[in-house]
């Protein structure tokens, strides 16, 4: 079956812009996870949904970092005003959402800011 | 909070010997544990975690891992390496917690093989 989506596969933008990065989970799947790779901070775990419940957001490292998640399917990330220190790649996944639980991660999104 | 070493950030193997990958976790309970594989460009693919019960876990592409209680160890093996495995691998603790299963990851090892 359809794996997670996510696009643009890249994004250049220019340091102030507000970027969108798009996720389209695994049907059936009512919990998505956010999280960031870059260089010197490895993989970290930015937000977490789980059906209809507001979203656990202990990992945004800004208020200019936000994400929604429309029907409990597609999510959106938004940054806005966006640094160099965000280029990175933006991984999503998704998930059952038991516990114990198992994520499928998506291709992710590469943004360079410059 | 749970915390992952990788303390191996670059391995080399010739094609065909065997492997092994170290994790070490920190956890305050019993953890869930995943290894995953990243090839240059792409998203993460599970290859095998861990739940309860066998210590020994199978995974795809003929990798396993052990889970050792007593040395908070989850490392993976493989007993004969193929071109095709040239990765970066990443350990992976899951715990139930405010934010859900989120995962923390360990640093990742970066495996390159030798014809």
């Amino acid at each position: 079956g359809a794996g997670v989506s996510q696009s643009p596969s890249n994004k250049v933008t220019e340091k102030g812009k507000d970027v969108e990065l798009r996720c389209d989970p695994i049907s059936g799947h009512t919990a998505l996870y956010w999280y960031r790779q870059s260089l010197g901070q490895g993989l970290e775990f930015l937000i977490y949904f789980q059906g209809n419940s507001a979203p656990d957001k202990s990992g945004l490292p800004s208020d200019r970092f936000s994400a929604e998640r429309t029907g409990g399917s597609v999510s959106t990330l938004t940054i806005q005003r966006t640094q160099q220190e965000d280029s990175a790649v933006y991984l999503c996944a998704s998930s059952l959402g038991g516990t114990p639980d198992t994520q499928y991660f998506g291709p992710g999104t590469r943004l360079t800011v410059l | 909070a749970q915390s992952v070493t990788q303390p191996d950030i670059h391995i080399t193997v010739s094609e065909g010997a065997s492997l092994e990958l170290r994790c070490n976790y920190s956890y305050g309970a019993t953890p869930y544990l995943f290894w995953y594989v990243q090839s240059p460009g792409q998203g993460l693919q599970l290859l095998l975690k861990y739940f309860s019960g066998d210590t020994l876990v199978q995974g795809i592409k003929g990798f396993e891992a052990e889970f050792k209680r007593s040395q908070s160890s989850f490392n993976l093996r493989k007993p004969s390496v193929h071109w095709s495995d040239a990765a970066e691998y990443f350990c992976a603790v899951g715990a139930r917690g405010n934010a859900g299963n989120m995962l923390t990851f360990g640093g990742g090892t970066r495996l390159m093989v030798k014809p």
